[in-house]
Protein backbone atom coordinates (compact mmCIF):
# COMPACT_ATOMS: atom_id res chain seq x y z
CA UNK A 1 0.00 0.00 0.00
CA UNK A 2 1.33 3.48 -1.51
CA UNK A 3 1.00 5.99 1.42
CA UNK A 4 2.39 8.62 -0.96
CA UNK A 5 1.44 8.71 -4.61
CA UNK A 6 3.49 10.71 -7.17
CA UNK A 7 3.15 12.35 -10.93
CA UNK A 8 3.99 12.66 -12.70
CA UNK A 9 6.37 9.36 -13.30
CA UNK A 10 8.06 11.23 -15.81
CA UNK A 11 8.14 14.86 -17.21
CA UNK A 12 10.55 16.40 -20.52
CA UNK A 13 10.13 20.24 -19.88
CA UNK A 14 12.64 22.83 -22.26
CA UNK A 15 15.35 25.16 -20.41
CA UNK A 16 13.73 27.92 -18.61
CA UNK A 17 10.54 25.84 -17.90
CA UNK A 18 8.20 25.38 -14.61
CA UNK A 19 8.13 22.13 -14.42
CA UNK A 20 5.66 20.58 -11.45
CA UNK A 21 5.94 17.30 -9.34
CA UNK A 22 2.58 16.42 -7.48
CA UNK A 23 2.39 13.80 -4.23
CA UNK A 24 -0.85 13.13 -2.67
CA UNK A 25 -0.69 11.06 0.94
CA UNK A 26 -3.44 9.70 3.38
CA UNK A 27 -2.18 9.81 6.35
CA UNK A 28 -3.36 12.48 8.46
CA UNK A 29 -0.78 12.19 10.86
CA UNK A 30 1.79 12.95 8.30
CA UNK A 31 3.36 16.09 9.59
CA UNK A 32 6.67 16.41 7.64
CA UNK A 33 7.39 16.77 3.54
CA UNK A 34 10.96 16.35 2.29
CA UNK A 35 11.91 16.16 -1.36
CA UNK A 36 14.95 14.36 -2.62
CA UNK A 37 17.15 15.01 -5.54
CA UNK A 38 18.67 12.29 -7.29
CA UNK A 39 21.33 12.50 -9.88
CA UNK A 40 22.04 9.08 -11.70
CA UNK A 41 24.56 7.24 -10.28
CA UNK A 42 24.16 8.81 -6.69
CA UNK A 43 22.08 8.69 -3.74
CA UNK A 44 19.10 11.28 -3.20
CA UNK A 45 20.28 13.90 -0.97
CA UNK A 46 17.41 16.12 0.31
CA UNK A 47 16.71 19.35 -1.77
CA UNK A 48 13.73 21.29 0.48
CA UNK A 49 10.73 19.95 2.81
CA UNK A 50 8.08 22.09 4.71
CA UNK A 51 6.22 21.34 7.73
CA UNK A 52 2.12 21.40 7.36
CA UNK A 53 1.75 24.84 9.04
CA UNK A 54 2.76 26.64 5.91
CA UNK A 55 1.40 26.55 2.72
CA UNK A 56 4.73 27.39 0.68
CA UNK A 57 8.35 27.51 1.19
CA UNK A 58 10.92 28.89 -1.56
CA UNK A 59 15.03 27.91 -1.50
CA UNK A 60 16.24 29.00 -4.51
CA UNK A 61 14.80 27.91 -7.68
CA UNK A 62 12.46 25.34 -5.58
CA UNK A 63 9.59 25.57 -3.99
CA UNK A 64 7.12 23.39 -1.84
CA UNK A 65 3.67 24.08 -2.05
CA UNK A 66 1.38 22.50 0.19
CA UNK A 67 -2.65 22.24 0.23
CA UNK A 68 -3.05 20.20 3.80
CA UNK A 69 -6.63 20.42 3.23
CA UNK A 70 -6.66 18.17 -0.34
CA UNK A 71 -3.95 16.04 1.14
CA UNK A 72 -1.28 17.29 -1.26
CA UNK A 73 1.95 18.97 -1.85
CA UNK A 74 4.25 19.55 -4.81
CA UNK A 75 7.67 20.90 -6.09
CA UNK A 76 7.66 23.98 -8.25
CA UNK A 77 11.17 23.93 -9.69
CA UNK A 78 11.27 27.76 -11.48
CA UNK A 79 13.45 28.41 -14.69
CA UNK A 80 14.83 25.54 -14.93
CA UNK A 81 17.89 24.41 -15.94
CA UNK A 82 19.65 21.14 -17.78
CA UNK A 83 21.35 20.62 -14.25
CA UNK A 84 18.25 20.24 -13.09
CA UNK A 85 18.03 16.88 -14.66
CA UNK A 86 17.37 14.27 -12.20
CA UNK A 87 14.78 12.24 -10.11
CA UNK A 88 12.66 13.41 -7.49
CA UNK A 89 10.95 11.73 -4.42
CA UNK A 90 8.57 13.66 -2.36
CA UNK A 91 8.57 12.02 1.07
CA UNK A 92 6.36 12.26 4.36
CA UNK A 93 6.71 11.11 7.76
CA UNK A 94 4.84 11.45 11.36
CA UNK A 95 7.90 13.61 12.82
CA UNK A 96 10.23 12.22 15.33
CA UNK A 97 10.61 9.22 16.28
CA UNK A 98 8.94 7.54 12.65
CA UNK A 99 10.02 6.28 9.43
CA UNK A 100 10.05 8.20 6.13
CA UNK A 101 7.85 6.84 3.39
CA UNK A 102 8.97 7.99 0.10
CA UNK A 103 6.61 8.38 -3.56
CA UNK A 104 7.72 6.44 -6.71
CA UNK A 105 9.85 9.13 -8.21
CA UNK A 106 9.47 11.27 -11.09
CA UNK A 107 12.36 11.66 -13.81
CA UNK A 108 13.16 15.24 -14.90
CA UNK A 109 14.93 16.02 -18.00
CA UNK A 110 15.43 19.39 -18.91
CA UNK A 111 16.39 20.16 -22.32
CA UNK A 112 18.93 22.75 -23.55
CA UNK B 1 34.52 14.45 4.76
CA UNK B 2 30.80 13.56 6.35
CA UNK B 3 29.84 10.37 4.39
CA UNK B 4 28.21 6.85 4.02
CA UNK B 5 30.23 4.41 2.20
CA UNK B 6 28.49 1.17 0.54
CA UNK B 7 30.75 -1.67 -1.09
CA UNK B 8 30.86 -2.92 -3.36
CA UNK B 9 29.17 -0.79 -6.11
CA UNK B 10 27.75 -3.55 -8.32
CA UNK B 11 27.59 -6.83 -7.72
CA UNK B 12 26.54 -9.79 -10.21
CA UNK B 13 26.25 -13.46 -8.06
CA UNK B 14 24.22 -16.57 -8.85
CA UNK B 15 20.65 -17.43 -7.15
CA UNK B 16 21.19 -18.40 -3.06
CA UNK B 17 25.10 -17.69 -3.47
CA UNK B 18 25.62 -15.82 -0.06
CA UNK B 19 26.20 -12.00 0.02
CA UNK B 20 26.75 -9.27 1.99
CA UNK B 21 26.72 -5.56 1.46
CA UNK B 22 28.57 -3.59 3.51
CA UNK B 23 27.77 0.43 4.75
CA UNK B 24 29.31 2.82 7.18
CA UNK B 25 29.12 6.16 8.04
CA UNK B 26 31.09 8.62 10.01
CA UNK B 27 28.55 11.24 11.41
CA UNK B 28 27.95 9.10 14.71
CA UNK B 29 24.57 8.94 13.54
CA UNK B 30 22.32 6.84 15.33
CA UNK B 31 19.54 6.24 12.88
CA UNK B 32 20.69 3.74 9.79
CA UNK B 33 18.56 2.51 7.36
CA UNK B 34 18.34 0.33 3.89
CA UNK B 35 16.50 0.89 1.20
CA UNK B 36 16.12 -1.01 -2.09
CA UNK B 37 14.88 1.18 -5.49
CA UNK B 38 13.02 -0.28 -8.28
CA UNK B 39 11.61 1.72 -11.41
CA UNK B 40 7.68 2.76 -10.54
CA UNK B 41 8.19 1.45 -6.73
CA UNK B 42 10.32 4.72 -5.68
CA UNK B 43 12.45 3.65 -2.45
CA UNK B 44 11.38 1.33 -0.22
CA UNK B 45 13.03 0.90 3.04
CA UNK B 46 13.93 -2.92 3.75
CA UNK B 47 14.57 -2.94 7.41
CA UNK B 48 15.93 0.34 9.87
CA UNK B 49 18.25 0.35 13.17
CA UNK B 50 17.61 3.20 15.90
CA UNK B 51 20.84 2.42 17.41
CA UNK B 52 23.59 -0.44 18.33
CA UNK B 53 21.60 -3.32 18.41
CA UNK B 54 18.30 -2.28 17.42
CA UNK B 55 17.06 -3.29 14.45
CA UNK B 56 13.23 -3.47 13.12
CA UNK B 57 11.89 -4.66 9.53
CA UNK B 58 10.82 -2.02 6.85
CA UNK B 59 8.36 -2.34 4.16
CA UNK B 60 10.35 -5.33 2.21
CA UNK B 61 12.40 -7.21 4.77
CA UNK B 62 11.72 -10.71 2.99
CA UNK B 63 14.90 -12.51 2.35
CA UNK B 64 17.33 -10.02 4.03
CA UNK B 65 18.99 -9.85 6.96
CA UNK B 66 20.73 -6.66 8.74
CA UNK B 67 23.12 -6.26 12.03
CA UNK B 68 24.18 -3.34 14.26
CA UNK B 69 27.28 -4.31 16.46
CA UNK B 70 28.64 -1.15 15.96
CA UNK B 71 27.71 2.50 15.32
CA UNK B 72 29.05 3.19 12.64
CA UNK B 73 28.00 -0.15 10.22
CA UNK B 74 24.79 -1.69 9.08
CA UNK B 75 25.45 -4.64 6.80
CA UNK B 76 22.57 -5.84 4.65
CA UNK B 77 22.72 -9.84 4.23
CA UNK B 78 21.15 -11.64 1.85
CA UNK B 79 21.72 -15.61 2.49
CA UNK B 80 20.00 -16.81 -0.04
CA UNK B 81 19.26 -14.32 -2.91
CA UNK B 82 16.92 -14.65 -5.84
CA UNK B 83 16.51 -13.04 -9.07
CA UNK B 84 13.90 -10.99 -7.75
CA UNK B 85 16.44 -9.46 -5.23
CA UNK B 86 17.87 -7.30 -8.44
CA UNK B 87 17.77 -4.05 -7.54
CA UNK B 88 19.52 -1.28 -6.73
CA UNK B 89 20.17 -0.68 -2.97
CA UNK B 90 20.82 2.14 -0.49
CA UNK B 91 22.10 3.07 2.91
CA UNK B 92 21.14 6.10 4.49
CA UNK B 93 22.42 7.25 8.27
CA UNK B 94 20.79 10.58 9.96
CA UNK B 95 21.03 11.79 13.64
CA UNK B 96 17.91 10.41 14.76
CA UNK B 97 14.35 8.99 13.46
CA UNK B 98 12.15 11.40 11.85
CA UNK B 99 12.86 14.68 10.56
CA UNK B 100 16.29 14.55 10.28
CA UNK B 101 18.01 14.64 6.63
CA UNK B 102 18.77 11.42 5.90
CA UNK B 103 22.21 10.90 4.29
CA UNK B 104 22.19 8.35 1.18
CA UNK B 105 24.96 6.46 0.04
CA UNK B 106 26.12 6.07 -3.55
CA UNK B 107 24.51 2.90 -4.03
CA UNK B 108 24.93 -1.02 -4.74
CA UNK B 109 23.63 -2.49 -7.82
CA UNK B 110 22.69 -6.23 -7.69
CA UNK B 111 21.94 -8.75 -10.42
CA UNK B 112 21.29 -12.14 -9.33
CA UNK B 113 21.13 -14.42 -11.91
Amino acid sequence: QQQVKQSPQSLIVQKGGIPIINCAYENTAFDYFPWYQQFPGKGPALLIAIRPDVSEKKEGRFTISFNKSAKQFSLHIMDSQPGDSATYFCAANKGSGSRLTFGEGTQLTVNP
Amino acid sequence: EAQVTQNPRYLITVTGKKLTVTCSQNMNHEYMSWYRQDPGLGLRQIYYSMNVEVTDKGDVPEGYKVSRKEKRNFPLILESPSPNQTSLYFCASSLLQGIHEQYFGPGTRLTVT
